[in-house]
Order: structure tokens, then sequence, then C-alpha cells
């Protein structure tokens, strides 16, 4: 079974609705991250976490929410979706003492979200 | 600011050719470098890593790159490419503080002709 795992894997929406993107990691990490692929644009970070309570801001954070439920799981959500928010979104995990090694981080299989 | 650069979108090499990629970064200290693979349809895989030591890296699928410091590069190689290579590639650097977050360059699509 994956690592880190995504749902749903696509969607569909229209503007104006309220979409939730899930992942949930077995890997034991305490660090989580959003980042949404672009075009030309590469990945830019939405929101990260590094535990239950400590939650941050990226450099693209407007229009989003995130929840962290548990470890092992780090929810997404636009609140009122519009188009230029389609694009393919990432969840990943990360943490040194796991090995891991610094910034190295582990990366779902991605959800590519259409805003009509 | 920290940013990373892939100065090329789009390369095309042939089945069996040599492959090297290019990636220049913008870091005040010893970077944390990274290279990783996005398959079509996949998530992102880690080819390999750079913290220190040895300049020359070597990583999954026979991969390797070799950190310059003098021209702020970790440029990517393979001595000869694979059709199972197409994909995209994307260079990233470890940020600054111990936040974890990975700055990622463009992404460079690699085409491979038979």
């Amino acid at each position: 079974d994956a690592d880190v795992t995504q749902t749903p894997r696509n969607r569909i929406t229209k503007t104006g609705k309220r979409i939730m993107l899930e992942c949930s990691q077995t890997k034991g990490h305490d660090r989580m991250y959003w980042y949404r692929q672009d075009p030309g644009l590469g990945l830019r970070l939405i929101y990260y976490s590094f535990d239950v309570k400590d939650i941050n801001k990226g450099e693209i954070s407007d229009g989003y929410s995130v929840s962290r439920q548990a470890q092992a799981k780090f929810s997404l959500s636009l609140e009122s979706a519009i188009p230029n928010q389609t694009a393919l979104y990432f969840c990943a995990t990360s943490d040194p003492a796991f090995g891991g090694a610094y910034n190295e981080q582990f990366f779902g299989p991605g959800t590519r979200l259409t805003v009509l | 600011a920290q940013s990373v650069t892939q100065p090329d979108i789009h390369i095309t090499v042939s089945e069996g050719a040599s492959l090297e990629l290019r990636c220049n970064y913008s870091y005040g200290a010893t970077p944390y470098l990274f290279w990783y693979v996005q398959s079509p349809g996949q998530g992102l895989q880690l080819l390999l890593k750079y913290f220190s030591g040895d300049t020359l890296v070597q990583g999954i699928k026979g991969f390797e790159a070799e950190f310059k410091r003098s021209q702020s590069s970790f440029n990517l190689r393979k001595p000869s490419v694979h059709w199972s290579d197409a994909a995209e590639y994307f260079c990233a650097v470890g940020a600054a503080s111990n936040t974890g977050k990975l700055i990622f360059g463009q992404g460079t699509t690699l085409q491979v002709k038979p």
C-alpha cells in the first residue's frame, strides 16, 4: 500500500462550490505539506503543518484552508472554488527524525482538480 | 530570496543518448538540493539529494548530479537515456529555516525519441 494517499484522485466542480481534498499517510511523519502544480510554475507551497496544533501558511494560501485532524491526516479545503484554482494538488510528508534527513519530502500521487 | 531556476522547459533526446538537465539555485549558505521525477499520472519520486560531502551524487535509475558551488548549479546527468525516462524533472532546494519547506524549479519535461 502507498505511504501517502490522496482522495479524490480527480475532481471536477463548479465555481463557488466548496471542495475538500484529503491526504493520509502511514509513514508516521509529523510534517505535512500541500502544494499545487501549474504548468511552467513548478510546485508552490499552499500550507504546511508540523503537528496537529501547528499550521502555517505557504506562499499561496489565499483562497485555501487546511485542517490537521490527526498526525496522519491533513485536508485542504477550497471554500469557494474559482477557475484559476484548477491545478494538480500534491500532499507531501517529511520528518528528519525518521531518517528522512533534513527536508526530504515524500509525495502522494496527486489530485487533479478542475473548476468550471 | 531563495530561488531555483531550470532554464530548459522542454528537452528532447534520442534513446541511448546522454542527458544533462540544468538547475541553478540562489541560496546564501550550503544548500540542501534535490532532484525529483514525476512520471505521467504519478506523484514525485526522489532521484537523488545533496546535503554535504562528495559533490558528485549518485541516485536511482542511473542518474547522477554534481554540485558546483562556484556556479550555483546542481545539474542532473545520465549517460544513456531509456524511453522510460520520459517524464518531468524538478530541481528543489531546502529552505533556509528548519521548516522542511522545499522551493521548486519550474520543471523540465524530457521527451525521448526512439
